[in-house]
């Protein structure tokens, strides 16, 4: 069965410096990945998702994700945070098969300090 | 456009009473999923709709939880006697087509908590 580990539970970044939040996976073949924001009281958004292709994915926001299947990652990165990008960010798998469902990762908890 | 509308958006309630929660998804979205989250965790899939057929419902504790979804529309997911586990996040997700190739988009959820 398919899992996804979220190692880091809370980062704390300055505005304006980098982020990378890592997302490693667990599947015999390359799943569907896939980035949701969750801001407080609000509902799950979707960031980016990773089909087939190219490796480096453009997201919403100014994020991007770039899949390794050497280390099954799927690591989301933004050059410059906002403080309005503290929230919380999950990473989900799904099998490359219509009709499966997302399997969610616990999550990582973003704060951004001034 | 509407997006997916839940109802209550907060619930209390003593163990054992009955709970239900509603959903409205997205006009045109054929597929309908029911997610529970628990506090510091990701959600976890209870229950999948494909129109009016539930093709999914594996994760659902069948004992206390049943799901309806009339008409291929709104849904109802209710929860009989509620025990103090059962608190958590419930959310709702709809898509245009499966999974797998499709975005889901949640509602803001219905949070749960039991006495």
């Amino acid at each position: 069965a398919q899992s996804v580990t979220q190692p880091d539970i809370h980062i704390t970044v300055s505005e304006g410096a980098s982020l990378e939040l890592r997302c490693n996976y667990s599947y015999g073949a390359t799943p569907y990945l896939f980035w949701y924001v969750q801001s407080p009281g609000q509902g799950l958004q979707l960031l980016l998702k990773y089909f087939s292709g190219d490796t480096l994915v453009q997201g919403i926001k100014g994020f991007e994700a770039e899949f390794k299947r050497s280390q099954s990652s799927f690591n989301l990165r933004k050059p410059s945070v906002h403080w309005s990008d503290a929230a919380e960010y999950f990473c989900a798998v799904a099998k490359p098969i219509a009709g499966t469902a997302l399997i969610f990762g616990k999550g990582t908890t973003l704060s951004v300090s001034s | 456009e509407a997006g997916v509308v839940q109802s209550p958006r907060y619930k209390i309630i003593e163990k054992k009473q009955p709970v239900a929660f509603w959903c409205n998804p997205i006009s045109g979205h054929n597929t309908l999923y029911w997610y529970r989250q628990n506090l510091g965790q990701g959600p976890e899939l209870l229950i999948r709709y494909e129109n009016e057929e539930a093709v999914d419902d594996s994760q659902l504790p069948k004992d206390r939880f049943s799901a309806e979804r009339l008409k291929g529309v709104d849904s109802t997911l209710k929860i009989q006697p509620a025990e103090l586990g059962d608190s958590a996040v419930y959310l709702c997700a709809s898509s245009l087509g499966q999974t797998a190739t499709g975005e889901l988009f949640f509602g803001e959820g219905s949070r749960l908590t039991v006495l």
